[in-house]
């Protein structure tokens, strides 16, 4: 079976504070993807990485960064945190080569205030 | 997959009976599709995927049927449990990308006892 875990379950955090959120895939997955979900807005790309320290940006990458150093880990890196951050982040990966589903981890709810 | 608000489509069926869920996707060029189950406070679960080469495929209580002309993908679930009752979304690999998912934005699945 896949297992995709994330470092924590939930966070609180403050304005302007830097956040890591932490990633580790064990299928030796290509792709590692990072998402944050809100009501309404569906799933949102936010950073994806085909290899490592290689990334692309997704469809939301403003206020964000990434790192992926190993290939089973992928961190997405909020360099100053605001309100408007507070949000459900998932991380996936998947074998790459097209036509692979996503596997995603259990997911991150963080909140800034 | 278009977002449709803040609030999701409901289903409410009586345990025991069939359920099924559709999603109406955007590209008519995507040529692979699943279906995630996501549960409350949980990352999404992968349960079934189709290609656009075929019109049906069955797992285990679970049915994914495909209609490209319409673009209407549907999620049927037999002998739907209390278990089941989650929110379930569509996602489509658009043909031009070899990663990236469209997600839809969900229907809310209520199983009554």
């Amino acid at each position: 079976d896949v297992k995709v875990t994330q470092s924590s379950r939930y966070l609180v955090k403050r304005t302007g504070e830097k956040v890591f959120l932490e990633c580790v895939q064990d299928m030796d997955h290509e792709n590692m993807f990072w998402y944050r979900q809100d009501p309404g807005l569906g799933l949102r790309l936010i950073y994806f990485s085909y290899d490592v320290k290689m990334k692309e940006k997704g469809d939301i990458p403003e206020g964000y960064s990434v790192s992926r150093e190993k290939k089973e880990r992928f961190s997405l890196i909020l360099e100053s945190a605001s309100t408007n951050q507070t949000s459900m982040y998932l991380c996936a990966s998947n074998r790459g080569g097209g036509l692979d589903t996503q596997y995603f981890g259990p997911g991150t709810r963080l909140t800034v205030l | 997959g278009e977002s449709v608000g803040l609030h999701l489509p409901t289903l409410s069926v009586q345990e025991g009976d069939n359920s099924i869920i559709n999603c109406a996707y955007s590209n008519s060029a995507s040529d692979y599709f699943i279906w995630y189950k996501q549960e409350s406070g949980k990352g999404p679960q992968f349960i079934i995927d189709i290609r656009s080469n075929m019109d049906k495929r069955q797992g285990q209580r679970v049915t994914v049927l495909l209609n490209k002309t319409v673009k209407h993908l549907s999620l049927q679930i037999a002998a739907t449990q209390p278990g089941d009752s989650a929110v379930y979304f569509c996602a489509e690999n658009p043909m031009d990308s070899s990663y990236k998912l469209i997600f839809g934005s969900g229907t809310r699945l209520l199983v009554r006892p």
